[in-house]
């Protein structure tokens, strides 16, 4: 599986949007984009993913660039709740599909 | 419909012992897949289970292993426990079917080793 690069933090004013990057340049044409998020001392949880069109769904919307070499999670409109960790993750969908994590971006929305 | 269960939610043992955690998956999950995650890092994937069999392991020593029953739920064990297992440990569990398979994780098991 490809590897994936993160910042470490961000902050973001609470009502506003929160866009984290995510760089995977050696993705392969079959490797799928996945989110999670990890609030603290909670077991992460599924965001969003997608392969190489924009996703939108009801917690965020992600963009990935034509090259497929970098994407963005954004959260229109963050709140306290949005504080967490957050994985970028890139792997095949074929046999096993454990997922790989790095050590993610710590968003924290600021009041 | 209850989500994946992890029990115990805390646990404390000592060197040398062993320990087991349990994981119920989702409602209609057949995969179970265990994950270590220790202060400050990123989840690590431990194995897999599919079928009641090892389907995929990560990068840990024998003296992790795991079994599934047949109604899809899991244990992880762990012998001879060492000061550097202490961690949240972590099942995810997700569904057969065509195209993705997303995992859904419980909240942890968070094991201190003294």
């Amino acid at each position: 599986d490809a590897k994936t690069t993160q910042p470490p933090s961000m902050d973001c004013a609470e009502g506003r949007a929160a866009n984290l990057p995510c760089n995977h340049s050696t993705i392969s044409g079959n490797e799928y984009v996945y989110w999670y998020r990890q609030i603290h001392s909670q077991g992460p949880q599924y965001i969003i993913h997608g392969l190489k069109n924009n996703e939108t769904n009801e917690m965020a919307s992600l963009i990935i660039t034509e090259d497929r070499k970098s994407s963005t999670l954004i959260l229109p409109h963050a709140t306290l709740r949005d504080t967490a960790v957050y994985y970028c993750i890139v792997r095949v969908e074929t046999g096993a599909n454990n997922l790989f994590f790095g050590t993610g971006t710590r968003l924290t929305v600021i009041p | 419909d209850a989500g994946v269960t992890q029990s115990p939610t805390h646990l404390i043992k000592t060197r040398g012992q062993q320990v087991t955690l349990r994981c119920s998956p989702k409602s209609g999950h057949d995969t179970v897949s265990w994950y270590q995650q220790a202060l400050g890092q990123g989840p690590q994937f431990i194995f897999q289970y599919y079928e009641e069999e090892e389907r995929q392991r990560g990068n840990f020593p024998d003296r992790f292993s795991g079994h599934q029953f047949p109604n899809y739920s899991s244990e992880l064990n762990v012998n001879a426990l060492l000061l550097g297992d202490s961690a949240l440990y972590l099942c995810a569990s997700s569904w057969p079917g065509q195209g993705f398979r997303t995992q859904y994780f419980g909240p942890g098991t968070r094991l201190l080793v003294l």
